[in-house]
């Protein structure tokens, strides 16, 4: 069983509309939880960490279910720039101190005009 | 201020050959972790050197190492290339326990 699980998509939606990505992970002892954007043929970079209460950030809307071991990304008001792979993304931690990070398969978004 | 460089960002290579790939790190970064993303995937943990150790490895084979060196450079090496080795490799740096940078990668196409 993989560590991450998502949809792969791909997810097609209208400019203004609101979209939602979930992923699960597999290991309990799970430290942090993050989503990730890459843009076709670029690098990931961090969109936004994720916590148990919920957390937003303007359009973003991340929450995570423990419990269920379970992670959600809402996004509002979609714009063309949001087009992009989205990576579920949680850290374990290994030997030592330092996590690794384990990635979901990623979740495409076009959004379109 | 540089953020996490790469190279080459494209190479091809045939199996059975070795490459080497380097990272250079962000300024003031003393961890560099490496991940491998084959097409349509997400990235998959290599390893991760920190004072110039390996300090946790996934699951990839012994064809697959590294080094990192007293400036916090690495490299990554694989040896007796296969086709299935063809992927975005990528470096990512970081403080201990901070956010990782990625580089925008090296594209290894193995034929």
């Amino acid at each position: 069983r993989k560590e991450v699980e998502q949809d792969p998509g791909p997810f097609n939606v209208p400019e203004g509309a609101t979209v939602a990505f979930n992923c699960t992970y597999s290991n309990s002892a799970s430290q942090s939880f993050f989503w990730y954007r890459q843009d076709c043929r670029k690098e990931p970079k961090l969109l936004m960490s994720v916590y148990s209460s919920g957390n937003e950030d303007g359009r973003f809307t991340a929450q995570l279910n423990r419990a269920s071991q379970y992670i959600s990304l809402l996004i509002r008001d979609s714009k063309l720039s949001d087009s992009a792979t989205y990576l579920c993304v949680v850290t374990s931690r290994g030997g030592s101190t330092l996590g690794r990070l384990y990635f979901g398969r990623g979740t495409q978004l076009t959004v379109w005009p | 201020d540089a953020g996490v460089t790469q190279s080459p960002t494209h190479l091809i290579k045939t199996r059975g050959q070795q490459v080497t790939l380097r990272c250079s790190p962000k300024s003031g970064h003393d961890t560099v972790s490496w991940y491998q993303q084959a097409l349509g995937q997400g990235p998959q943990f290599i390893f991760q050197y920190y004072e110039e150790e390996e300090r946790q490895r996934g699951n990839f084979p012994d064809r697959f190492s590294g080094h990192q060196f007293p400036n916090y450079s690495s490299e990554l090496n694989v040896n007796a290339l296969l086709l299935g080795d063809s992927a975005l490799y990528l470096c990512a740096s970081s403080l201990p326990l901070g956010e990782l940078f990625f580089g925008e990668g090296s594209r290894l196409t193995v034929l």
